[in-house]
């Protein structure tokens, strides 16, 4: 059973375009995180949310928890090459068990 | 040399070999991680330390072996391993057993089992 389902699996979009990426589960959590990977490397922590209804930005992203705290949503403006690569949510849910999701691969094309 | 580095960056085994992957943290971080990463699967924590201890196992198969001498220093011992093992092996540290605590990644030993 999948705990962490991230949509869309694949993105490509143009450079300067908006897009929404989705962390869901049917599961609570007590704390999630967004992390980015890129080619060759390990997965670098972008922000961790803790509060539902949270939302934290990081200059052009802007991440959100959901009320529930069983689902988040991460938003890139005016998105740049620079953004490519693969997000990544992952979170402790009330058991303390840490998951990571299924991944969405971003492509910026310049 | 700063942050979480790990040795070798790329390894081909036979399924009969026995290797080891090392991992190097220069943070002075107290929890220490192994995770799997396989393509078209989630990230999968592996082995959790903190303080030198294994707190915890994510039912790995016992030809995956961990070793943590030092607060520093993490090893996976691989034996008769088989060709789905094939993966990247992500070696990450913390400052505390805290998920909300930052986990700092290596790049990373992607690893073929022939």
């Amino acid at each position: 059973t999948q705990l962490l389902e991230q949509s869309p699996q694949f993105l490509s979009i143009q450079e300067g375009e908006n897009l929404t990426v989705y962390c869901n589960s049917s599961s609570v959590f007590s704390s999630l995180q967004w992390y980015r990977q890129e080619p060759g490397e390990g997965p670098v922590l972008l922000v961790t949310v803790v509060t539902g209804g949270e939302v934290k930005k990081l200059k052009r992203l802007t991440f959100q928890f959901g009320d529930a705290r069983k689902d988040s949503s991460l938003h890139i403006t005016a998105a740049q090459p620079g953004d490519t690569g693969l997000y990544l949510c992952a979170g402790e849910d009330t058991g303390n068990q840490f998951y990571f999701g299924t991944g969405t691969s971003l492509t910026v094309i310049p | 040399e700063t942050g979480v580095t790990q040795t070798p960056r790329h390894l081909v085994m036979g399924m009969t070999n026995k290797k080891s992957l090392k991992c190097e943290q220069h943070l002075g971080h107290n929890a220490m991680y192994w995770y799997k990463q396989s393509a078209k699967k989630p990230l999968e924590l592996m082995f959790v330390y903190s303080l030198e201890e294994r707190v915890e196992n994510n039912s790995v198969p016992s030809r995956f072996s961990p070793e943590c001498p030092n607060s520093s220093h993490l090893f996976l011992h691989l034996h008769t391993l088989q060709p789905e093992d094939s993966a990247l092996y992500l070696c990450a540290s913390s400052q505390d057993r805290i998920y909300t605590d930052t986990q700092y990644f290596g790049p990373g030993t992607r690893l073929t089992v022939l």
